[in-house]
């Protein structure tokens, strides 16, 4: 149980163009989702909290504007980079909260966003 | 403010011999959470285990055990009779109020046949 699903696993795009990465529940509900961004050979960053149903809580000195967050359901968010530059390039990962009774979140498997 | 950190850039440990990855964390939040994760080169971030603030007895969980030192603010993960599969990077992670995590900046782990 507790699986995540992300999708692309891996994207590559132009200067420019907008991109959206989605993170799925498949087993369980999530009340709260996370945005982590993760930069090679260093930790993960959050980058956003995303509750069912109302705005996304974005961390200091994450551009809200350029990431979107969408959790449109209980199994369902989605960050979509918008105007996506090379400095964009990263790997993203999200992770979900089943809810009540557990602490522990359960990660999507990435995406590896390339700009070009 | 709230921190975990991880000492250990780099271990190695020979096959089938158990390994300490360090971990010291930091809050002023009497209830907390602490988890270690695993990430494969492939990306993924696997839960290995975790261990409530006001948990009595140290977690295990198979071959990994955590050994919470509330008084010194230490969890460390301790896997026992490692495997080639073992080696990943290791991540330190505390739950905040708002549920979501901080991670240390991990270790890098090495498990040699």
């Amino acid at each position: 149980g507790a699986v995540v699903s992300q999708h692309p696993s891996w994207v590559i795009c132009k200067s420019g163009t907008s991109v959206k990465i989605e993170c799925r529940s498949l087993d369980f509900q999530a009340t709260t989702m996370f945005w982590y961004r993760q930069f090679p050979k260093q930790s993960l960053m959050l980058m956003a909290t995303s509750n069912e149903g109302s705005k996304a809580t974005y961390e200091q000195g994450v551009e809200k504007d350029k990431f979107l967050i969408n959790h449109a359901s209980l199994t369902l968010s989605t960050l979509t980079v918008t105007s996506a530059h090379p400095e964009d390039s990263s790997f993203y990962i999200c992770s979900a909260l089943p809810g009540q009774g557990t602490d522990t979140q359960y990660f999507g498997p990435g995406t590896r966003l390339t700009v070009l | 403010a709230q921190k975990i950190t991880q000492t250990q850039p780099g271990m190695f440990v020979q096959e089938k011999e158990a390994v300490t990855l360090d971990c010291t964390y930091d809050t002023s939040d009497p209830s907390y959470g602490l988890f270690w994760y695993k990430q494969p080169s492939s990306g993924e971030m696997i839960f290995l285990i975790y261990q409530g603030s006001y948990d009595q007895q140290n977690a295990t969980e198979g071959r990994y055990s955590l050994n919470f030192q509330k008084a010194r603010k230490s969890a460390n993960l301790v896997i026992s009779a490692s495997q080639l599969g073992d080696s990943a990077m290791y991540f330190c992670a505390m739950s905040k109020a708002q549920g979501n995590l901080i991670f240390g900046k991990g270790t890098k782990l090495s498990v040699k046949p």
